[in-house]
Formats: structure tokens, sequence, C-alpha cells
């Protein structure tokens, strides 16, 4: 059974510090994975979406990275605003599990001004 | 367009009833999801539609839980007989035709929180 953990639980940073995400999976059959904000109360705000053939995906401040022969994927944050401040959730997509997402646990991120 | 739409927003309810969960999927898209987070987690799959048909129902955790979507457009989850360990955050989700071997994005609601008293 695919397991998706995410550390830490929570994060807090003063504004402008770079933030680290990282996630872990057991099963390397992956489709993709991907990195989703959730905001108090809101539904999930896709990120990025990275292949398995796929290394890395850029958007403005945000990189993520996937290794998937070791079960990892780190989402980089450049520059943290205050705006950043949210639960950041991966989630895995297995080639055998249908088209069902399979999400870790998240990280509470707050970003002090 | 309007995203995915989901009511109520918060249910309040008291073990042992019954309650109903709506889900407005975007326009067209053919495949639902429902999911479940409860406090501190990430969500959890509970079923998926292809159309009107339960594609996958792997997820429902008994027979208390339920759900349809008759037209193929709405869709409403059931649960009978609550307990307080249904108190989570059920999260609909909605994407256009899954193909084999394909991957098309979901797109989430902003979810219902149940409470069971």
């Amino acid at each position: 059974k695919q397991e998706v953990t995410q550390i830490p639980a929570a994060l807090s940073v003063p504004e402008g510090e770079n933030l680290v995400l990282n996630c872990s999976f057991t099963d390397s059959a992956i489709y993709n994975l991907q990195w989703f904000r959730q905001d108090p109360g809101k539904g999930l705000t896709s990120l990025l979406l990275i292949q398995s053939s796929q290394r890395e995906q850029t958007s403005g401040r945000l990189n993520a990275s996937l290794d998937k022969s070791s079960g990892r994927s780190t989402l980089y944050i450049a520059a943290s605003q205050p705006g950043d401040s949210a639960t950041y959730l991966c989630a895995v997509l297995i080639k055998a599990a249908g088209n069902k997402l399979t999400f870790g646990g998240g990280t509470r991120v707050l970003v002090k001004p | 367009g309007a995203g995915v739409s989901q009511t109520p927003s918060n249910k309040v309810t008291e073990k042992g009833k019954y309650v109903e969960l709506r889900c407005d999927p975007i326009s067209g898209h053919t495949a639902l999801y429902w999911y479940r987070q409860s406090l501190g987690q990430g969500p959890e799959f509970l079923i998926y539609f292809q159309g009107t048909g339960a594609a996958d129902d792997s997820g429902l955790p008994n027979d208390r839980f339920f759900a349809v979507r008759p037209e193929g457009s709405v869709s409403t989850l059931k649960i009978q007989r609550t307990e307080r360990g249904d108190s989570a955050v059920y999260l609909c989700a909605s994407s256009l035709r899954v193909v084999r071997g394909s991957y098309n994005e979901q797109f989430f609601g902003p979810g219902t929180r149940l409470t069971v008293l």
C-alpha cells in the first residue's frame, strides 16, 4: 500500500526566507506527483504537477523536484511572503490505484512578517 | 467558469442521524471524486464516479456510507447512523473523462465540514 509522508508537519519562518518542504512515498510506480495548497476553509489549489518522467517543475517562486528512485519530492518556495502561509499537501497517482490520489498529511506553513 | 461547488459548507448533526452532502462538478467533467479529510491529516479517497456509475468505491469505510450520481452530474454522499468519528471535511473533485494510461487533473471544491455531536 502506497504511503505518503510529509516532514515537517509544521514550519514557521520569517518573511524572505526560502521554504523547503519534503514529501516521501513508498511505491515508486507512480504516474505523477502533485503539490497542492490548502487555505483554511477552502479547497485544494494545484500548484505544480510533475510527471513520472520529469525531474522538476517550476512556476514563479515555486520549484518542485522529483526523485522517483528514492521516493522523494521537494517543494522549494523562494523568498517567502506572509501570503504563502497555508497548508501544503503532496499527492501521488500510482499506477496500480486507478485515478485516485494518495495524499500526505501536509505541512502547515506560517510566514511571519 | 464556475468551479466545483459543495453544499452545505458546514453541517452539524447528532450521533445516529442521517446526512446528505452535495457536490456540483465543473460542467463537462464526467469524472467525480469524493475524499475525506480528518483534522490534521491529508485527504483520503472514498469513491470515484465515471459518469453515473461508481468506478471505484474501495475507499468507503463501511456500509453506512453511500454515494450516487444519477444523471452523471451532481453527486450526493449519504451517511447513515452518523458517528462522532465521521466528523471531517468531505471534499469533492471533478475531472475530464478518465482514460486508461492518462491523467486528467482533478479540481477540488471547498468541502463540507461535517461535525457529529
